[in-house]
């Protein structure tokens, strides 16, 4: 399967503590996206990717949040002090560079944080 | 970025032809008009985009007036498995690092 996957698939955490779910894009695409996805609700932009620099960042991305793509391969989303409002679906999705239009999620971690 | 608006929810028959409007009053003259599906637990599939006129792929058709201020997907005979969530989304795709803008979307059931 070469499509985008996410680790872990469900995570369920207590208030407080620091997770970390990974991505891993189609292998030829530069581009990657991190969301989040609340019940009832699209899909929020937190950050983008292209190849290992960071272009951009939501509001939505507190300093609790922090994302890597240390060498334009797969990414890591980091929540530290995870709070009960984190709880979300979190998709990972990727694009070849100049295409963001047509972008390829990934199924989802789904936090849950008690 | 332009606003959508759309149904909140709609229910179909299987085997039905099921149209989704979209409405996006102020989209400007480099918006395009993309459609994403999203089944439960899974991440949005993009659908199919369009600019002007019609387009139709293998999954589905998307009609957009001449002042393209509306568009509306069409899905020919539905079936339980169409069942999902369907967003509109109008940006401009030439951009090229415009994160893709989501509303609440549309719940289509299929009904046997």
């Amino acid at each position: 399967d070469t499509g985008v996957s996410q680790d872990p698939r469900h995570k369920i955490t207590k208030r407080g503590q620091n997770v970390t779910f990974r991505c891993d894009p189609i292998s030829e695409h530069n581009r990657l996206y991190w969301y989040r996805q609340t019940l009832g609700q699209g899909p929020e932009f937190l950050t983008y990717f292209q190849n290992e620099a960071q272009l951009e960042k939501s509001r939505l991305l507190s300093d609790r949040f922090s994302a890597e793509r240390p060498k334009g391969s797969f990414s890591t989303l980091e929540i530290q002090r995870t709070e009960q409002g984190d709880s979300a679906m979190y998709l990972c999705a990727s694009s070849p560079q100049g295409i963001s239009y047509e972008q390829y999620f990934g199924p989802g971690t789904r936090l849950t944080v008690t | 970025l332009a606003k959508t608006t759309q149904p909140i929810s709609m229910d179909s028959y299987e085997g039905q032809e099921v149209n989704i409007t979209c409405s996006h009053n102020n989209i400007a003259t480099n918006d395009y008009i993309t459609w994403y599906q999203q089944f439960p637990s899974q991440g949005p599939r993009f659908i199919i985009q369009g600019y002007k006129t019609k387009v139709t792929n293998e999954v589905a058709s998307l009609f957009i007036p001449a002042d393209r201020k509306s568009s509306t997907l069409s899905l020919p005979r539905v079936s339980l498995s169409d069942t999902a969530v369907y967003y509109c989304l109008v940006g401009d795709r030439d951009s090229g690092n415009t994160p893709l803008v989501f509303g609440k979307g549309t719940r289509l059931s299929v009904i046997a």
